[in-house]
């Protein structure tokens, strides 16, 4: 079985840019998240799908995040303009449904925003 | 707030001698404990969790204790192996709500040969 599959794995960026991350869950999971990881720190829920409706996003820094899931398969998360401490790994996990006690993680990706 | 706390952020430990992470948690509310495994490079995994219902859940060399009334869990691996190194998360989270958990820092293990 394919596991989550993000990319790209590295992203160097300025501040003010914008940059997205791509996600795609393992087939069948209905439910998807966004996790921020700052180095040192535990993930953080970012966003929380379920088929391609927002459960949670009270995470979320809308005035620059925004995450799609418009098929209710593969999801975007989109950040413009970057700050500096947006510099993270953002990891993307999928499960079954919002339900279900075990998220599988994806490997995530390394935004470094100078 | 700190709702999940992983006070050591590393733990050096022997091939074939125990490992033991703790893990201390605030919320009252919180019934579901879980453990995640991550590599380097690699998102995290899951190891094995352990419902409030129960104050241990052991699978192969990984034993979880839960103490409800000190509001700490720990994780056991008995015998430790090198492959066993490292960062291991605490998370919990309320099953009554969306089971999204909240994670603590992190260990990271080391395990000499």
């Amino acid at each position: 079985e394919a596991g989550v599959a993000q990319s790209p794995r590295y992203k160097i960026i300025e501040k003010r840019q914008s940059v997205a991350f791509w996600c795609n869950p393992i087939s069948g999971h209905a439910t998807l998240y966004w996790y921020q990881q700052i180095l040192g720190q535990g993930p953080k829920l970012l966003i929380q799908f379920q088929n391609n409706g927002v459960v949670d996003d009270s995470q979320l820094p809308k005035d620059r995040f925004s995450a799609e899931r418009l098929k209710g398969v593969d999801s975007t998360l989109k950040i413009q303009p970057a700050k500096l401490e947006d510099s993270a790994v953002y990891l993307c996990a999928s499960s079954l449904d919002r339900l279900a006690d075990t998220q599988y993680f994806g490997p995530g990706t390394r935004l470094t925003v100078l | 707030d700190q709702q999940v706390k992983q006070n050591s952020p590393s733990l050096s430990v022997q091939e074939g001698r125990i490992s033991i992470l703790n893990c201390d948690y605030t919320n009252s509310m919180f019934d579901y404990f879980l453990w995640y495994k991550k590599y380097p490079a690699e998102g995290p995994t899951f190891l094995i969790s352990i419902s409030s219902i129960k104050d241990k859940n052991e699978d192969g060399r990984f034993t979880v204790f839960l103490n409800k009334s000190a509001k700490h869990l720990s994780l056991h691996i008995v015998p430790s192996q090198p492959g066993d190194s490292a960062v291991y998360f605490c998370a919990a989270s309320m099953t009554g709500g969306s089971y999204i958990p909240t994670f603590g820092r992190g260990t990271s293990l080391i395990v000499h040969p």
